[in-house]
């Protein structure tokens, strides 16, 4: 079985370029989750879907960065223009929630290998 | 405010110790508790979880965790470590009513021979 995919692996660009990072959920997983993570803050979750819509995006840290769930086998996360101190592993995690936004469940949640990326 | 604290960042141990990781979380009525391991260059994976039940989960690896409401704790031990269990060490905690995890800042955990 699959876990989540993610890639580019490692991603090395200059500042100023656009950066897309992909990710694929488990299969029949209907959450998706974008984190980062770096040495001084840990890890962050940058943005939350539930069935392809953006629930929570108060993590996305300006508006150069931008995620899409075009379908539910497939998400991107961009950075334009990308920065020195986007420097960072980017996690994508999948999970299954039953029930409704309000009262629902959300199981565990299974993460990628990661991207690390390097502006310079 | 939703907070997960790990208050060691390391813990150095010899191969054959007990080790115990803390984590303690902020108080709420309802919590699902959860520990995630991150090997060098890899994602999260999950160790073991608390959702209901037994307040003693057994996970992966030898790796069990005691949930203690009144301490508002879950933390993770291991009667005897190996070498493979170099890694860091996430407490993650989901409240209710909500749908994300809040994670500790991590622990790392070095053993030696």
């Amino acid at each position: 079985d699959a876990g989540v995919i993610q890639s580019p692996r490692h991603e090395v660009t200059e500042m100023g370029q656009e950066v897309t990072l992909r990710c694929k959920p488990i299969s029949g997983h209907n959450s998706l989750f974008w984190y980062r993570q770096t040495m001084m803050r840990g890890l962050e979750l940058l943005i939350y879907f539930n069935n392809n819509v953006p629930i929570d995006d108060s993590g996305m840290p300006e508006d150069r960065f931008s995620a899409k769930m075009p379908n539910a086998s497939f998400s991107t996360l961009k950075i334009q223009p990308s920065e020195p101190r986007d420097s960072a592993v980017y996690f994508c995690a999948s999970s299954l929630r039953v029930g409704g936004l309000a009262g629902g469940n959300t199981y565990e949640q299974y993460f990628g290998p990661g991207t690390r990326l390097t502006v310079t | 405010a939703q907070s997960v604290t790990q208050l060691d960042s390391q813990v150095p141990v010899f191969e054959e110790a007990p080790v115990e990781l803390r984590c303690n979380y902020s108080s709420s009525v309802s919590v699902y508790l959860f520990w995630y391991v991150q090997y060098p260059n890899q994602g999260l994976q999950l160790l073991l979880k608390y959702l209901s039940g037994s307040t003693l989960v057994k996970g992966i690896n030898g790796f069990e965790a005691e949930f203690n409401k009144s301490q508002t704790s879950f933390h993770l031990r291991k009667p005897s470590v190996h070498i493979s269990d170099t890694a860091e060490y996430f407490c993650a905690v989901r409240y209710s009513g909500y749908s994300t995890l809040t994670f500790g800042k991590g622990t790392m955990l070095l053993v030696s021979p």
